[in-house]
């Protein structure tokens, strides 16, 4: 099972918004809507962000937000703040029943 | 709350094996799947496998499938996750990762155990 594929490095300023991506196939994220969206600041272990595709978990901003259009999800982080900067992995429930995680997206509050 | 500890770091010699405990607390103990992810240094996370802890029944992903164990001892509430013939490749930080049953996400995470693997 490969990683799912999300752009290495998103960068915005504070206060815009931006978005991003995890492609998968038709055995993953089109199969599923157990997407779900993990924050991970250096040396911490990851947070849940959005589960479900774009159910967002207890406590976390609704200034982030998820979606999905066949194999492609999206995260989208609107009113950058510096405090978002941070690694995001995507992950997806797989046909197989296992699970496979995005290669991981830095990004970055210019 | 959910709380997992985990063991202490270990560095290990390639071809050995080494076997990483999760210790649970604050939940009841057959209300969470145990799922186990790495992350190697610098690298992204990487899901190796899942186990019930009422069947003790386990997946784990194709990449780790001949060499990953997971297990399970319902009178300590602890989980352990075995990786064998260790490779410098192995290198990684291990998580255990609690997913309440059935929701398919993982809301809690152990602090993390380094495997270091180093002739």
């Amino acid at each position: 099972q490969s990683a799912l594929t999300q752009p290495a490095s998103v960068s915005g300023s504070p206060g815009q918004s931006i978005t991003i991506s995890c492609t998968g196939t038709t055995s993953d994220v089109a199969y599923s809507n157990h997407v779900t969206w993990y924050q991970q600041h250096p040396g911490k272990a990851p947070k849940l962000m959005i589960y479900d595709v774009s159910r967002r978990s207890s406590g976390v901003s609704n200034r982030f937000s998820g979606s999905k259009s066949g194999n492609t999800a999206s995260l989208t982080i609107s009113g950058l703040q510096a405090e978002d900067e941070a690694d995001y992995y995507c992950t997806s429930y797989t046909i197989s029943k296992t699970y496979v995680f995005g290669s991981g997206t830095k990004v970055t509050v210019l | 709350q959910v709380h997992l500890e985990q063991s202490g770091a270990e560095v290990m010699k390639p071809g050995a094996s080494v076997k990483i405990s999760c210790e649970a607390s604050g939940y009841t103990f057959n209300n969470n799947f145990m799922h186990w992810v790495r992350q190697a240094p610098g690298q992204g996370l990487e899901w190796m496998g899942v186990i019930s802890p009422y069947t003790a029944n386990m997946k784990s992903s194709q990449m780790f499938q001949a060499r990953v164990s997971l297990t399970r001892d319902t009178s300590t509430s602890t989980f352990f996750m075995e990786l064998s013939s260790l490779k410098s490749e192995d290198t990684a930080m291990y998580y255990c990762v609690g997913e309440v049953a059935g929701t398919y996400y993982f809301d809690s995470w152990g602090q993390g155990t380094l495997v270091t693997v180093s002739s």
